[in-house]
């Protein structure tokens, strides 16, 4: 079945630094790739997205590009902010699908 | 602006009790989800709606019950709640896609009811 893995955190960064989160999917067909962040006492809320293969979703500066060779979809931004501290879920959801398959969530710290 | 709108946003209740959670959107979405999340389990779907009318089980429907009154609303019942349904509860709704499906529309997420059971 379809699966997201992402790298387990928590990820603790000094404010200014390159972040990378990774994600890798398993899926068959030709699913739509998301990022979602969620703030403390919040609910999920959409980051970015790519519906097919080499897309390049960005937003707040923050970028992931679509990789079927890979089966990668992973989140980078080059100067991150005490503000960006949350927890980001990578998610897929197939064609045609109701569901979406979410990640175990990646904790990020921001210092100052 | 509201978006998706959850109630209460915290309970607390003893075993045994009964509870509903409710869940409304006003973006006009056809389908609507329940999930709980949990530490270190991320976010695990309990029921879903494809669209008004219909509802399905999702990963851990077990204790559970759902309603979609109307196009809107989602509400979710625990009949008798254990401790194990601890945890946060959130409602997401997704619009269709012009293809009839629903592939590369992303969820969107009340802010989550906090349930404690004792």
């Amino acid at each position: 079945g379809n699966s997201v893995t992402q790298m387990e955190g928590p990820v603790t960064l000094s404010e200014e630094a390159f972040l990378t989160i990774n994600c890798t999917y398993t899926a068959t067909g030709y699913p739509s790739l998301f990022w979602y962040v969620q703030y403390p006492g919040e609910g999920l809320q959409l980051l970015l997205k790519a519906t097919k293969a080499d897309d390049k979703g960005s937003n707040k500066g923050f970028e992931a590009t679509y990789r079927k060779e890979t089966t990668s979809f992973h989140l980078e931004k080059g100067s991150v902010q005490v503000s960006d501290s949350a927890v980001y879920f990578c998610a897929l959801k197939d064609t045609g699908g109701f569901k979406t398959i979410f990640g175990a969530g990646t904790r990020l710290f921001v210092k100052a | 602006n509201a978006g998706v709108t959850q109630t209460p946003k915290f309970q607390v209740l003893k075993t045994g009790q009964s509870m509903t959670l409710q869940c409304a959107q006003d973006m006009n979405h056809n389908s609507m989800y329940w999930y709980r999340q949990d530490p270190g389990m991320g976010l695990r779907l309990i029921y879903y709606s494809a669209s008004e009318g219909t509802t399905d089980k999702g990963e851990v429907p077990n204790g559970y019950n759902v309603s979609r009154l109307n196009k809107r609303e989602f509400s979710l019942r625990l009949e008798s709640a254990a401790p194990s349904q601890t945890s946060v509860y959130f409602c997401a709704s997704s619009e269709r896609s012009g293809t009839g499906g629903e592939g590369n529309q992303p969820q969107h997420f009340g802010d989550g009811t906090r349930l404690s059971i004792l």
